[in-house]
C-alpha cells in the first residue's frame, strides 16, 4: 500500500544535540511538508519543498534545517539551535507541487522529546 | 491575518446524539477548505475538500458543507468509533506560495 512513513516513532534529544527525523512517501508525490504539532495549537509548517532539490521556509523554520535529494524523502534535522522541541513532528505529501489544491496526506508522526 | 477558529474546543456526545462542529475562517485568496480526522498519537486523516460555497460532501455519518465564512461538520447518530480531533485547514495563496492554515481542532467523545 502507499503511503508516507515516519521513522523514529519516538526520539530523545540530549542537550546540544542535532537529531534527524525521516519521512520517506511512495505515493509518487512532487509536494512534500513539515508541520509541528503542539497541545492546544493548530499544526505550524516548518518547511516544505514543492520539487526535488528545492525547499522554502514555512513559518516556524529557525532552529531546523531539511534537504530533499529524492523525490520519495524529506528529513527534517532538529539543530541544537531549536531550543524548544519538544512536539509532535508531522510529515506530509500532496501531488502536484502543492498548487493544485489537491489535499495533504500525512504519516503517523514523530514525538520527540528532551532528555 | 489569516485565521482559522474552530468550536467548541471539545465536545461530547452521547451515542446516536447528532450535532455539528464549526470552522470559521479569515483567509485571503481562499482556494479550498480541507476536514481531517486525527487519532491519539496518529497523523491526521483526510476526510473532505469543500471549493466552494454551497458546497456539501458526504461519508458515511459525516457531512461537510462550506459558506463564505464558515464551514459545519455535521455528524448524525455517532457512534464511539467517531471519538477523534477533527481539523479544519483552509487552503490559501500568499506571494506565489500555497499553504495550509490548521484550526486548533474540536476533540470529540462520544460515550456508549
Amino acid at each position: 500500500d502507499g503511503g508516507i512513513t515516519q521513522s523514529p516513532k519516538y526520539l530523545f534529544r540530549k542537550e546540544g544535540q542535532n537529531v534527524t527525523l525521516s519521512c520517506e512517501q511512495n505515493l509518487n508525490h512532487d509536494a512534500m511538508y513539515w508541520y509541528r504539532q503542539d497541545p492546544g495549537q493548530g499544526l505550524r509548517l516548518i518547511y516544505y519543498s514543492q520539487i526535488v532539490n528545492d525547499f522554502q521556509k514555512g513559518d516556524i523554520a529557525e532552529g531546523y534545517s531539511v534537504s530533499r535529494e529524492k523525490k520519495e524523502s524529506f528529513p527534517l534535522t532538529v539543530t541544537s539551535a531549536q531550543k524548544n522541541p519538544t512536539a509532535f513532528y508531522l510529515c506530509a505529501s500532496t501531488k502536484g507541487g502543492g498548487r493544485d489544491n489537491q489535499p495533504q496526506h500525512f504519516g503517523d508522526g514523530t514525538r520527540l522529546s528532551i532528555l | 491575518e489569516d485565521q482559522v477558529t474552530q468550536s467548541p474546543e471539545a465536545l461530547r456526545l452521547q451515542e446516536g446524539e447528532s450535532s455539528s462542529l464549526n470552522c470559521s475562517y479569515t483567509v485571503s485568496g481562499l482556494r479550498g477548505l480541507f476536514w481531517y480526522r486525527q487519532d491519539p498519537g496518529k497523523g491526521p486523516e483526510f476526510l473532505f475538500t469543500l471549493y466552494s460555497a454551497g458546497e456539501e460532501k458526504e461519508k458515511e455519518r459525516l457531512k461537510a458543507t462550506l459558506t463564505k465564512k464558515e464551514s459545519f461538520l455535521h455528524i448524525t447518530a455517532p457512534k464511539p468509533e467517531d471519538s477523534a480531533t477533527y481539523l479544519c485547514a483552509v487552503h490559501r495563496t500568499q506571494g506565489g506560495s500555497e499553504k495550509l492554515v490548521f484550526g486548533k481542532g474540536t476533540k470529540l467523545t462520544v460515550n456508549p
